[in-house]
């Protein structure tokens, strides 16, 4: 079956400017989650919903970010203003389980975020 | 503040040899995860680890869990070209939330 979807897979962008990243995760799934990625690091937590709602945005850095997920499927994270410190690779993955049950995440390929 | 520790950061060995790579954590947690990276792709899940003294296998790629000793290793036997990645470990705190290792560059010569 298809796996999780991410587009675009890059996006050039100006600082200052407003960006969507969109995510398609696996269908049934209902755990999906939104990580940031920099070179040589491990992804790093950002956001993460049970169905529709954000279950914990602890690790979004700021209200310049923003993530939404309105009918449980797709979710769309949006940065506001973005700085040449947001350039990395923004990673999805979606889960099967929900929040009682062990957490293997299936992730999609990224979408790399440049800001020049 | 969870710090999970991989180490080492970068390994470079021959084919055929035999390698661990360990994965600290400094928080209680009885499950972790270990996945795989190959450059310019994203994360392919290898292991799912759910209690003190799981052991899982495939190929030649061995991990095991010590909860009490907030362990995880990850054992390479014998080598293989194809083996060359980034290897992570992530510890699952509960609530849907993982924290990620920086990773494990592997490389192997011939």
């Amino acid at each position: 079956g298809a796996g999780v979807s991410q587009t675009p897979s890059n996006k050039v962008t100006e600082k200052g400017k407003y960006v969507e990243l969109r995510c398609d995760p696996i269908s049934g799934h209902t755990a999906l989650y939104w990580y940031r990625q920099s070179l040589g690091q491990g992804p790093e937590f950002l956001i993460y919903f049970q169905g529709t709602g954000a279950a914990d945005d602890s690790g979004l850095p700021n209200d310049r970010f923003f993530a939404v997920r309105p009918e449980g499927s797709v979710s769309t994270l949006k940065i506001q203003r973005t700085e040449r410190g947001d350039s990395a690779v923004y990673l999805c993955a979606s889960s099967p389980k929900g929040v009682s049950s062990y957490n293997e995440q299936f992730f999609g390929p990224g979408t790399r975020l440049t800001v020049l | 503040e969870l710090k999970v520790e991989q180490n080492p950061l970068f390994l470079s060995m021959q084919e055929g040899k035999n390698y661990t790579i360990y994965c600290n954590y400094s928080t209680t947690s009885d499950r972790l995860y270990w996945y795989r990276q190959d450059p310019g792709k994203s994360l392919e899940s290898l292991f799912v680890l759910l209690s003190n003294g799981a052991v899982k296998q495939e190929g030649r790629l061995m991990a095991s869990l010590d909860t009490k000793a907030r362990l995880s290793t990850l054992h390479i036997t014998a080598a293989v070209h194809d083996l060359s990645a980034t290897y992570f470990c992530a510890v699952d705190l509960g609530a849907g939330k993982s924290t990620f290792g920086d990773g494990t560059t592997l490389t192997v010569k011939p």
